[in-house]
């Protein structure tokens, strides 16, 4: 079982918007505002979307975007394209002691 | 570019050791900590730990403490991690990343893994 939940799966409509929770504790995504996505491809390793909640890094698509309400953090992918279908995870640091969390990932199928 | 390549898949028996590599360039290696992670098959991200290669200070995660070795050589710009003893239970895809970690009052705090290496397969099968 994962530090962090997220839905195993979630979809949505070429052009659509979608969005994937990621729900934690005080003890990390609502007790600090270092929460990161990331997206992995099939037989690829992982890519950073957003960090420190909603900042996306140079290069990423601004159809890309985070925030964070209480415990649960959230990914918001607009405009929705077939190249968007893949894993995507998030990660928050933790006061406990294994200091780094991530989720169980969210599988996002493009329809 | 900023880019870290890992070394080539490995088949290995129980018992027996090794030691994976993650070569950065792009960047001063020794200024950013690396981290690694493992990926079991069908499976989730799970952090396994990190290392400063300026200074080898290095953390583990206590569920892979005291099961694996994290080391660097900052004069060829590598970070290894490392087995004494593999299990089948080790089987798994293992990513190292730049990771963000700084360290405040004395806690250290995490906020991101960028970029990631392409991920070394380990398989450990009789």
């Amino acid at each position: 079982q994962s530090a962090l939940t997220q839905p195993a799966s979630v979809s949505g409509s070429p052009g659509q918007s979608i969005t994937i929770s990621c729900t934690g504790t005080s003890s990390d995504v609502g007790g600090y505002n270092y929460v990161s996505w990331y997206q992995q491809h099939p037989g690829k390793a992982p890519k950073l979307l957003i960090y420190d909640v909603s900042y996306r890094p140079s290069g990423v698509s601004n159809r890309f975007s985070g925030s964070k309400s209480g415990n649960t953090a959230s990914l918001t992918i607009s405009g929705l394209q077939a190249e968007d279908e893949a894993d995507y995870y998030c990660s928050s640091y933790t006061s406990s002691i294994t200091l780094v969390v991530f989720g169980g990932g969210t599988k996002l199928t493009v329809l | 570019e900023v880019q870290l390549v890992q070394s080539g898949a490995e088949v290995k028996k129980p018992g027996e050791s090794l030691k994976i590599s993650c070569k950065g360039s792009g960047y001063s290696f020794i200024n950013y900590w690396i981290g690694w992670v493992r990926q079991m098959p069908g499976k989730g991200l799970e952090w396994m730990g990190i290392i400063h290669p300026g200074d080898s200070d290095t953390r583990y995660s206590p569920s892979f403490q005291g099961q694996v070795i994290i080391s660097a050589d900052k004069s060829i710009s590598t970070a290894y991690l490392q087995w004494n003893s593999l299990r089948a239970s080790d089987t798994a895809m293992y990513y190292c990343a730049r990771q963000s970690w700084f360290c405040n009052n004395g806690v250290c705090y995490t906020r991101w893994f960028d970029p990631w290496g392409q991920g070394t397969l380990v398989t450990v099968s009789s």
